[in-house]
């Protein structure tokens, strides 16, 4: 069954560094995805990306943060200068463009970023 | 807008007893409605999705859950309860709006006893 991977499974960076986080969505897919779970809280919608844009971003989802994709196969989140509050666990996602199919989201294993 | 109450954030069952695990939603148009599982330190795996068609849905793992427009509710439920259901449950909206962020509810852990 096709997957999303995600890389690094785990992170560690220091407050004001950059991070990049890495996922390969389903070949056939093409709408993407950023979710992140902050420890004990609710999975949060960060950014969608379709067409090469983004198509829809949070309140969450601010200058800090950017999404590209950068070859036909990556679709990455850069988060510019960390901060202690985005220790979370970052979920990549992607989708078909069916409607009638409920858009098959299908999720990455995340990445855990842990800021120190 | 459209929101998810899960209405237990911890459920525990003893093995081989019935599982349920409730969830109301709310959605200014016909929804899409999911329920997603977390295991331990995995990501989030797709149970079964609502789009509009059957309104019992049947999913992996032999959960199923009903949509019913008037309670707005999407149960998941379980005939029969295994250890390796032990997990986060999530459910899950979509509204068809045109947008495609999901909005997740707050979770429920199950616990099953032996």
């Amino acid at each position: 069954e096709p997957e999303v991977t995600q890389t690094p499974s785990h992170q560690v960076t220091q407050m004001g560094q950059e991070v990049i986080l890495r996922c390969v969505p389903i070949s056939n897919h093409l709408y993407f995805y950023w979710y992140r779970q902050i420890l004990g809280q609710k999975v949060e919608f960060l950014v969608s990306f379709y067409n090469n844009e983004i198509s829809e971003k949070s309140e969450i989802f601010d200058d800090q943060f950017s999404v590209e994709r950068p070859d036909g196969s990556n679709f990455t989140l850069k988060i510019r200068s960390t901060k202690l509050e985005d220790s979370a666990m970052y979920f990549c996602a992607s989708s078909e463009v069916s409607q009638v199919s409920g858009y098959g989201y299908t999720f990455g294993s995340g990445t855990r970023l842990t800021v120190v | 807008a459209q929101s998810v109450t899960q209405l237990d954030s911890h459920v525990s069952v003893s093995e081989g007893t019935p599982v349920l695990l409730r969830c109301n939603y709310s959605s200014s148009y016909s929804p899409s409605l999911f329920w997603y599982v977390q295991h331990p330190n995995k990501g989030l795996q797709l149970l079964l999705k609502y789009t509009s068609a059957a309104t019992l849905v049947k999913g992996i793992n032999g959960f199923e859950a009903e949509f019913k427009k008037s309670e707005t509710s999407f149960h998941l439920t379980k005939p029969s309860a295994h250890m390796s259901d032990a997990a986060e449950y999530f459910c899950v909206v979509r509204a068809y709006t045109g947008r495609r962020a999901l909005t997740f509810g707050s979770g429920t852990r199950l616990q099953v006893q032996p």
